[in-house]
C-alpha cells in the first residue's frame, strides 16, 4: 500500500516548455487535490477533484490545468513554465469531502523553472 | 474571508519539556475542521490530529494535544515531552466547504505559514 505517489520527485524547465505531474492513490479515496508550496508558506491549492469525473479550481489555478485520469490519478500540467511556478507540488488525495477529509499527502514534487 | 494565523515562525524547546504552538483561524461557516500537520526537513506532510467544530471535547492523539477554544478562534498544539524528533515545520490548516456547480460540495484545507519547532537536547 503506497499511498500517494507523485512523479518526478524532482524538475527543472526551461521557460516555455510544458509537463505534466503525475499523481495516484491507492487507498480508493474519492477526492484529490493539488497544492503548491513556496519559500516561508504553507499550501495552497491549485485545483481539486472532489469525486471522479469533476475538478475545480482552487486558490491559484492561473497557469496550470487538470485531469482526473481515473479515480486513482490526477495530472497537474503546465503549458507554458513560468519562474513564478517555481515551487514544491503536493498532491493530496482524502476519502470524501467531508469536515473531518483527513488529506493523505505525497512526497511531493520540487519543480526549478530558469 | 477565511483565514488561518500562525504568529511563530520559529520556537525552540528543550527536550522532554511540552510546548504549545498557535494557532487561530478565522470563519464565518459554522461548519469546518481544524488539522494539524507536521513537516519534517525531509519534505513530506504527516498529519496529527484533527478537531471538528462541533467536537465537545479537545483531540488528543499520543503527545499531541489540541486546545481548541471556539469562542476565541483558536486551535493550538500541545506537544508534550519533547523529542528530538520533533523538530519540523508545523502547519495548522482549516477545512472549509468549496460549494461549486460542477463539484457539489467538496472541502478544501487552507494553511497557515507555519512554525519552526527546534527541540534542544
Amino acid at each position: 500500500n503506497a499511498g500517494v505517489t507523485q512523479t518526478p520527485k524532482f524538475q527543472v524547465l526551461k521557460t516555455g516548455q510544458s509537463m505534466t505531474l503525475q499523481c495516484a492513490q491507492d487507498m480508493n479515496h474519492n477526492s484529490m487535490y493539488w497544492y503548491r508550496q513556496d519559500p516561508g508558506m504553507g499550501l495552497r491549492l491549485i485545483y481539486y477533484s472532489a469525486s471522479e469525473g469533476t475538478t475545480d479550481k482552487g486558490e491559484v489555478p492561473n497557469g496550470y490545468n487538470v485531469s482526473r485520469l481515473n479515480k486513482r490519478e490526477f495530472s497537474l500540467r503546465l503549458e507554458s513554465a513560468a519562474p513564478s511556478q517555481t515551487s514544491v507540488y503536493f498532491c493530496a488525495s482524502s476519502e470524501k469531502p467531508g469536515a473531518s477529509n483527513e488529506q493523505y499527502f505525497g512526497p511531493g514534487t520540487r519543480l526549478t523553472v530558469t | 474571508a477565511q483565514k488561518i494565523t500562525q504568529t511563530q515562525p520559529g520556537m525552540f524547546v528543550q527536550e522532554k519539556e511540552a510546548v504549545t504552538l498557535d494557532c487561530t483561524y478565522d470563519t464565518s461557516d459554522p461548519s469546518y475542521g481544524l488539522f494539524w500537520y507536521k513537516q519534517p526537513s525531509s519534505g513530506e506532510m504527516i498529519f496529527l490530529i484533527y478537531q471538528g467544530s462541533y467536537d465537545q471535547q479537545n483531540a488528543t492523539e499520543g503527545r499531541y494535544s489540541l486546545n481548541f477554544q471556539k469562542a476565541r478562534k483558536s486551535a493550538n498544539l500541545v506537544i508534550s515531552a519533547s523529542q528530538l524528533g520533533d523538530s519540523a515545520m508545523y502547519f495548522c490548516a482549516m477545512s472549509l466547504p468549496r460549494r461549486s456547480i460542477s463539484s457539489g460540495s467538496a472541502r478544501q484545507l487552507t494553511f497557515g505559514s507555519g512554525t519552526q519547532l527546534t527541540v534542544l537536547p
